[in-house]
């Protein structure tokens, strides 16, 4: 089975700054998929930006972007110039491409970050 | 295009009180997914349905837990006996299918609270 760990319970960034979330994974298998969902106080998780194992270049969507290391099983999650509506809970969570599982999202237990003025 | 969406938002129920939780994804979504969140921890799938038929139901605790999608659309998720620990949001997410390999998308999610 596959898990996926998040080490850091909290973050703070000060407005217009740089943080870095991390990430790491197990998995034994070689076509996954990996995503940072962003969930604010209202609890609907939104998809942030998403990786293909595959790919070998790591995926950006304007302020974030990803520095993913397969061999390393590290997936972490940048965000530039960050946001006071960039603060809210984050997963990372891991998508097997074998459908015979089922395909589900396995998740970790999520950053809380805290943007300040 | 709609969203996922469920009801009800809040429930608080006394324990050994049933509930029921309902979820109607988005159009055209063969995949259902019922997640458990408790405070502070990463959602757990309790139960993923492919249109109307089950593919994972491991972490179901099947002595209290039940949940149906009938038509392969709508689906139910019931708690009966409640305990103390079964507070926590029930998150619904669909995908348009087993083969699709991109993200789930989420509904708001129903808050529990077992007194």
């Amino acid at each position: 089975a596959q898990t996926v760990t998040q080490s850091q319970p909290e973050m703070s960034v000060q407005e217009a700054e740089t943080v870095t979330l991390s990430c790491t994974y197990d998995t034994s298998e070689s076509d996954y998929y990996l995503f940072w969902y962003k969930q604010p106080p209202s609890r609907q998780m939104i998809l942030v930006i998403r990786q293909e194992a595959y790919k070998q270049q790591n995926a950006t969507e304007n302020r974030f972007s990803v520095n993913f290391q397969k061999a390393a099983k590290s997936f972490s999650l940048k965000i530039s110039d960050s946001q006071l509506g960039d603060a809210a809970m984050y997963f990372c969570a891991y998508r097997s491409l074998f459908t015979g599982g089922g395909n589900k999202l396995t998740f970790g237990t999520g950053t809380q970050l805290k943007v300040e003025l | 295009e709609a969203g996922v969406a469920q009801s009800p938002r809040y429930k608080i129920i006394e324990k050994r009180q049933s509930v029921a939780f309902w979820c109607n994804p988005i159009s055209g979504h063969a995949t259902l997914y019922w997640y458990q969140q408790i405070l502070g921890q990463g959602p757990k799938l309790l139960i993923q349905f492919q249109n109307n038929g089950v593919v994972d139901d491991s972490q179901l605790p099947k002595d209290r837990f039940s949940a149906e999608r009938l038509k392969g659309v709508d689906s139910t998720l019931k708690i009966q006996p409640a305990k103390l620990e079964d507070s926590a949001v029930y998150l619904c997410a669909s995908s348009p299918g087993l083969a699709f390999p991109g993200e789930l998308f989420f509904g708001e999610g129903s808050r529990l609270t077992v007194l």
